[in-house]
């Protein structure tokens, strides 16, 4: 299955805000509300961010927030810290045989 | 605590196989649906498979249907991945990774597996 399709990398000054995208199709993105994101900081264990398109688990920051328009997913954090320098991934889910399918990751760098 | 605990990596020479397990605790095991997802060295995250609570429904990716086999054990509270035909390619950090209304919310450490002669 091809991955879903994110931006390799995004970089901002602190303070800012960014947007990173996630391109499906609509088999995938466009057909199911069945997307997250995935904070992952190097040598750490990948933290779920948003779910479900829009909603943020207990304990994620109220900067970070997700929306869908057809095929393409977005996550944008505001305000931006050094601490949220990661790699960033969506996750939908798939008609397709797999079930799941992740995009190729994106890293931020906050500068 | 909630946690994932996966064990079983290791080095594997090409064509060899490896048995990886992932213990759970901390929650209702038999209550959620399970995935190993990995990621190779310097790469992305890669979903490998899914296998739902009842077992009757399981899924792969293509890079190793045919190869991997996913299992649940609810009453041992553990999910396994059979991993045959290894190739240098299956070279990565392996997660077992715990669905929650439609998000990974849990993750284990990972395990290591390493296929090289």
């Amino acid at each position: 299955q091809s991955a879903l399709t994110q931006p390799a990398s995004v970089s901002a000054s602190p303070g800012q805000s960014i947007t990173i995208s996630c391109s499906g199709t609509s088999s995938d993105i466009g057909g199911y509300n069945h997307v997250s994101w995935y904070q992952h900081h190097p040598g750490k264990v990948p933290k779920l961010m948003i779910y479900e398109v829009t909603n943020r688990p207990s304990g994620v920051s109220n900067r970070f927030s997700g929306s869908k328009s057809g095929n393409t997913a977005s996550m944008t954090i505001s305000g931006l810290q050094p601490e949220d320098e990661a790699d960033y991934y969506c996750l939908s889910y798939t008609s397709r045989d797999s079930f799941w399918v992740f995009g190729g990751g994106t890293k931020l760098t906050v500068l | 605590e909630v946690q994932l605990v996966e064990s079983g990596g290791g080095l594997v020479q090409p064509g060899g196989s490896l048995r990886l397990s992932c213990a759970a605790s901390g929650f209702t095991f038999s209550g959620y649906s399970l995935n190993w997802v990995r990621q190779a060295p310097g790469k992305g995250l890669e979903y490998l498979s899914y296998i739902n609570r009842e077992t009757d429904n399981i899924r792969y990716a293509d890079s190793v249907r045919g190869r991997f086999t996913i299992s649940r054990d609810n009453a041992k509270n553990s999910l396994f991945l059979q991993m045959n035909s290894l190739r240098a390619e299956d070279t990565a950090m392996y997660y077992c990774v715990r669905d929650h209304n439609w998000g990974f919310d849990i993750w284990g450490r990972g395990t290591m597996v390493t296929v090289s002669s």
